[in-house]
């Protein structure tokens, strides 16, 4: 089964408007923590937001917000006020605490585009 | 501060020929990892060392090899090239075993095989 996915493989959205991008996960793990990353036409992993499993309160970077909800398993990422140069690969990703390796396991990603 | 580091950025290789991918991280991190992206997928984990003199595979190691002999160096090899190792690889580090600590990505390489 798949631990993370990511439904959406392409989105728009108009700039200054906000957009949703889905993450939804699975995991017997009740600790662990989900990421997002940015990956621009340029190729490098940019990390963008973090939430752990205990957090009580979403997660906020500016203008990044992570929706959580838990009983869902869902950890979508909210982008506000979108500009041209959020046009990229978006990566959701998770880490869980027993997994000795640490790493983190990747959806397919979604890829936005921001019309001006 | 460098961060992660990768060498080379791009390269062509012939079936059946070897490489090494250099990864080098100047951060202190105990954790470093090698994940491949195929095109229009996410990362999958190649191998991954916990501290130097320890590595361990990850999901897809078939075709590769790895060795950590300082904290800061963690190379890929390739054996006997195949198409199928046509992909971008990225190296990358983290600080401690928490799931709150991020990943530290080098810039990737870029490497097909013919």
């Amino acid at each position: 089964a798949q631990k993370i996915t990511q439904t959406q493989p392409g989105m728009f959205v108009q700039e200054k408007e906000a957009v949703t991008l889905d993450c939804t996960y699975d995991t017997s793990d009740p600790s662990y923590g989900l990421f997002w990353y940015k990956q621009p036409s340029s190729g490098e992993m940019i990390f963008l937001i973090y939430q752990g499993s205990y957090d009580q309160q979403n997660a906020t970077e500016g203008r990044y917000s992570l929706n959580f909800q838990k009983a869902r398993k869902s950890a979508n990422l909210v982008i506000s006020a979108s500009q041209l140069g959020d046009s990229a690969m978006y990566f959701c990703a998770m880490r869980e605490a027993m997994d000795s390796s640490y790493k983190l396991i990747f959806g397919s990603g979604t890829r936005l585009l921001v019309r001006p | 501060n460098a961060g992660v580091t990768q060498t080379p950025k791009f390269r062509i290789l012939k079936i059946g020929q070897s490489m090494t991918l250099q990864c080098t991280q100047d951060m202190n991190h105990n954790y470093m990892y090698w994940y491949r992206q195929d095109p229009g997928m996410g990362l999958k984990l190649i191998y991954y060392s916990v501290g130097a003199g320890i590595t361990d595979k990850g999901e897809v190691p078939n075709g590769y090899n790895v060795s950590r002999s300082t904290t800061e160096d963690f190379p890929l090899r390739l054996e006997l090239a195949a198409p199928s190792q046509t992909s971008v690889y990225f190296c990358a580090s983290s600080y401690e075993r928490e799931t709150y600590n991020e990943q530290f990505f080098g810039p990737g390489t870029r490497l097909t095989v013919l």
